[in-house]
């Protein structure tokens, strides 16, 4: 049963350009949502998270904006670079003793151009 | 500050065979979980580990099993591998309490298991 729901699965933005991923989550037991960026031969690594008493949540050139009734969250990179270029899976977690059990989204294959 | 390490990094075996893979957590953790990646897809939760027990599990046959030590470190073992088992296994760490367990969690950088 596919919970999380990732697009698109590849994305190609210019250097400089604002790259963005959506996701949309079935669960509304979730209460917390991360980011990872992996590279490839790598483990993923957290890029960042939001929980949902927030709209938005910014880092750096990264945001997530989160929209609770939609049940939808998405990732916006700003001024993208090519040491972006890598791939981005959104996740969700949460609920009782689902907390930990992280569920994944299929995955964006993004390439920056230079 | 040692981050999640994994053992081995690349590992060959052939159908109905077992194998045994190992995780180190992040200094200060005390919660593993187990993921199956295989190639151009998510991760996939098997289950996870807290104070030896194994808390919650996913979707995986009981051919999948694991194991977590005293010291926090962590087995997973997988039995009458099939074709299908071939896949990137990766390990998270995370800070876990009696009731629930911090969400941020942290990966190793996997094992590459290949079943022939």
């Amino acid at each position: 049963q596919q919970q999380v729901k990732q697009s698109p699965q590849s994305l190609i933005v210019q250097k400089g350009g604002i790259s963005i991923i959506n996701c949309a989550y079935e669960n509304t037991a979730f209460d917390y949502f991360p980011w990872y960026q992996q590279f490839p031969g790598k483990g993923p690594a957290l890029l960042i998270a939001i929980r949902p008493d927030v709209s938005e949540k910014k880092e750096g050139r990264f945001t997530i904006s989160f929209n609770k009734s939609a049940k939808q969250f998405s990732l916006h990179i700003m001024d993208s670079q090519p040491g972006d270029s890598a791939t981005y899976f959104c996740a969700a977690s949460g609920g009782g003793t689902s907390y930990g059990k992280l569920t994944f989204g299929q995955g964006t294959i993004l390439t920056v151009h230079p | 500050d040692a981050g999640v390490t994994q053992s081995p990094t690349h590992l060959i075996k052939t159908r109905g065979q077992q194998v045994t893979l190992r995780c180190s957590p992040k200094s200060g953790h005390d919660t593993v979980s187990w993921y199956q990646q295989a190639l151009g897809q998510g991760p996939q939760f098997i289950f996870q580990y807290y104070e030896e027990e194994e808390r919650q599990r996913g979707n995986f046959p009981d051919r999948f099993s694991g194991h977590q030590f005293p010291n926090y470190s962590s087995e997973l073992n997988v039995n009458a591998l099939l074709l299908g088992d071939s896949a990137l296994y990766l390990c998270a760490s995370s800070l876990g309490t009696r009731l629930a367990v911090d969400n941020e969690q942290f990966f190793g950088p996997g094992t590459r298991l290949t079943v022939l």
